[in-house]
């Protein structure tokens, strides 16, 4: 069954370091997202993108973080400044349309 | 996206049927009723959805009350691997994004 893969599946960083987080959706899908989860909370909408552009995102999603296709199979959220309080699993999935197919996420911890 | 009234936590026999209910009374005419599952460590997993009619899938079945108000995700037979987060989420055709609410905690007891 096709699935969406995230790398690495687990990223240490320094606050204040940039960071990026990557994905290869599955290769028919056309809409992206990215969610977070931070420890023992809800599962959260971060951004959606379709036809290389966002289509959406929520008030999570602030100047420092930014997404990008770059090259057709890997979809990447990348944080610019990392706070302590980005520390969170990062879901990445992608849709055909309406059900989204999620990845096991990366566990990101900001120290 | 319209608002879903799930129990916090169920728990259930090992291989005997399970029943999650979801209250959904602010549905509105356009609204699917999706189910996910999250398992530990896990990312959200699609298990299925309605609009009117009940459906059936390989991993469940989903009753949905006639007034459309509400509805029951039904394993028909739980295993230890069913132990999960259950969400019960309203979307439209035009919705692709997700909000997910708390869901019900579902525990196996051998």
């Amino acid at each position: 069954e096709p699935e969406v893969t995230q790398t690495p599946s687990h990223q240490v960083t320094q606050m204040g370091q940039e960071v990026i987080l990557r994905c290869v959706p599955i290769s028919n899908h056309l809409y992206f997202y990215w969610y977070r989860q931070i420890l023992g909370q809800k599962v959260e909408f971060l951004v959606s993108f379709y036809n290389n552009e966002i289509s959406e995102k929520s008030e999570i999603f602030d100047d420092q973080f930014s997404v990008e296709r770059p090259d057709g199979s890997n979809f990447t959220l990348k944080i610019r400044s990392t706070k302590l309080e980005d520390s969170a699993m990062y879901f990445c999935a992608s849709s055909p349309r309406n059900d989204n197919t999620f990845g096991s996420g990366t566990r990101l911890t900001v120290v | 996206d319209a608002k879903t009234t799930q129990p916090n936590s169920m728990e259930s026999n090992e291989e005997e049927p399970v029943h999650l209910p979801c209250n959904h009374s602010t549905i509105s005419g356009t609204d699917y009723i999706h189910w996910y599952r999250q398992l530990p460590s896990q990312g959200p997993e699609y298990v299925i959805h309605g609009l009117t009619s009940n459906v059936n899938n390989r991993m469940a079945s989903l009753a949905i009350a006639e007034d459309r108000k509400s509805s029951t995700l039904i394993l028909h037979r739980a295993t230890l691997r069913d132990a999960a987060v259950y969400y019960c989420i309203l979307r439209t055709n035009r919705d692709d994004k997700i909000i997910f609410g708390k869901g019900t905690r579902l525990h196996i007891l051998p």
